[in-house]
């Protein structure tokens, strides 16, 4: 069973680049049975797909922040990770790592627990 | 980008009710509509997958319908731990869109 692990800093100037690490375990990144996903939700709000990378090195970014974003993959630590550059208080949420093995049919069914982000100076 | 709308966006109900949700799609995705549950705090757990089918593990209370552009999720009992807030989700094209969320609370 998949596990996953987001880690990185809580706080982030307006501006700066958010930086995040999603950690696999009981998967490899370097697998072709996932999709890896990055995920969002600003407090007391929805849920926005960020964007995936696939081991093939497929990416895929919503285009609404395709500009600022930028996943990817380091099979070496089994892991992922997003950088969102110039980022602003509506780029505050809790950030979800994700990951479905099928693009098509897409359904989530491995999430890690969350990390916020709270972007203020 | 496809629009993922619920209704309705809140509801109250009681234990052991039978309550529904919709979710309409602004195009037709087919069947590639999921279900999440979100409690507080919590990342959101699969329900439902590809309109129909029960994510393993999850109760057969919860149960999905529909293809196109209108889908169901149907509770058939409700019990006091299924109160929460629920999520479509269509992955029939990029960017993978979510509903508003139906946030279901305690009569």
């Amino acid at each position: 069973q998949v596990q996953l692990q987001e880690s990185g800093p809580g706080l982030v100037k307006p501006s700066e680049t958010l930086s995040l690490t999603c950690t696999v375990s009981g998967g490899s990144v370097s697998s072709g049975n996932y999709y890896w996903s990055w995920i969002r939700q600003p407090p007391g709000k929805g849920l926005e797909w960020i964007g995936y990378i696939y081991y093939s090195g497929s990416i895929n970014y919503n285009p609404s922040l395709k500009s600022r974003v930028t996943i990817s993959v380091d099979t070496s630590k089994n892991q992922f990770s997003l950088k969102l550059s110039s980022v602003t208080a509506a780029d505050t949420a809790v950030y979800y790592c994700a990951t479905t093995h099928d693009i098509l049919t897409g359904y989530y069914d491995y999430w890690g627990q969350g990390t916020l982000v709270t972007v203020s100076s | 980008d496809i629009q993922m709308t619920q209704s309705p966006s809140s509801l109250s109900a009681s234990v052991g009710d039978r309550v529904t949700i919709t979710c309409r799609a602004s195009q037709s995705i087919s069947s590639y509509l999921n279900w999440y549950q979100q409690k507080p705090g919590k990342a959101p757990k699969l329900l439902i997958y590809v309109a129909s089918s029960l994510q393993s593990g999850v109760p057969s209370s919860f149960s999905g319908s529909g293809s196109g552009t209108d889908f169901t999720l149907t509770i058939s009992s409700l019990q006091p731990e299924d109160f929460a807030t629920y999520y479509c989700q269509q992955s029939y094209s990029t960017p993978i869109t979510f509903g508003q969320g139906t946030r279901l609370e305690i009569k």
